[in-house]
């Protein structure tokens, strides 16, 4: 597997526009989080979700900020408009949880670089 | 999970020497407890694990001690090396699946 795949890598948008994040989990993965990370604010987690299902989105900042999970292999975040304090990098990460409550490692994409101008 | 804390948030060491990083966490539920690293420009990925059955795990240099009652985790480092310079990232998750990060310890080793 060539493990989460984000794209694009970088992305360099004026304020005002419309800015869309793309992820690909890792197959058979059923969990999919979204993280912003930022010196100030660290790793924040945005959104996740279950079984292709938005379980908690309390983390995304406000309505300017979307996201999707149409099937079990792609996830997209948008925002819309952008500004300039949108600038972070975005990851993506998934993992495999059992029914049991079994919980297993994350792994990450390899991000995305926003920088809103 | 839910409430997670991280000291020190820096900690800056001699090559050779230990580094040890506390994570407190305030959800009772949780049962897993992973440690992450990211290095400069890179994506955090998985050091070491260790889930609630178990008080302390092992892999070569680097160890993970839980307290339960206590609720905290600890990262050890032994015998550091500049590569190990990184920041490092607790993330207990419980009931509900929900993966939050600590707010990274930043460690710099020193030759």
């Amino acid at each position: 597997d060539a493990g989460v795949i984000q794209s694009p890598r970088h992305e360099v948008t004026e304020m005002g526009q419309e800015v869309t994040l793309r992820c690909k989990p890792i197959s058979g993965h059923n969990s999919l989080f979204w993280y912003r990370q930022t010196m100030m604010r660290g790793l924040e987690l945005l959104i996740y979700f279950n079984n292709n299902v938005p379980i908690d989105d309390s983390g995304m900042p406000e309505d300017r900020f979307s996201a999707k999970m149409p099937n079990a292999s792609f996830s997209t975040l948008k925002i819309q408009p952008s500004e300039p304090r949108d600038s972070a990098v975005y990851f993506c990460a998934s993992s495999f949880r059992t029914g049991g409550s079994q919980f297993a490692e994350a792994f990450f994409g390899q991000g995305t670089r926003l920088t809103v101008v | 999970g839910e409430n997670v804390e991280q000291h020190p948030s820096t900690l800056s060491v001699q090559e050779g020497d230990s580094a040890v990083i506390k994570c407190t966490y305030s959800d009772s539920a949780s049962n897993y407890f992973p440690w992450y690293k990211q290095e400069l420009g890179k994506r955090p990925q998985l050091i070491i694990d260790i889930r609630s059955n178990v008080g302390e795990k092992k892999d070569q240099r680097i160890a993970v001690t839980l307290n339960k009652t206590a609720k905290h985790f600890s990262l050890h480092i032994t015998e550091t090396q500049p590569e190990d310079s990184a920041v490092y990232f607790c993330a207990p998750r419980g009931g509900y699946n929900k993966l939050i990060f600590g707010a990274g310890t930043r460690l710099a080793v020193h030759p």
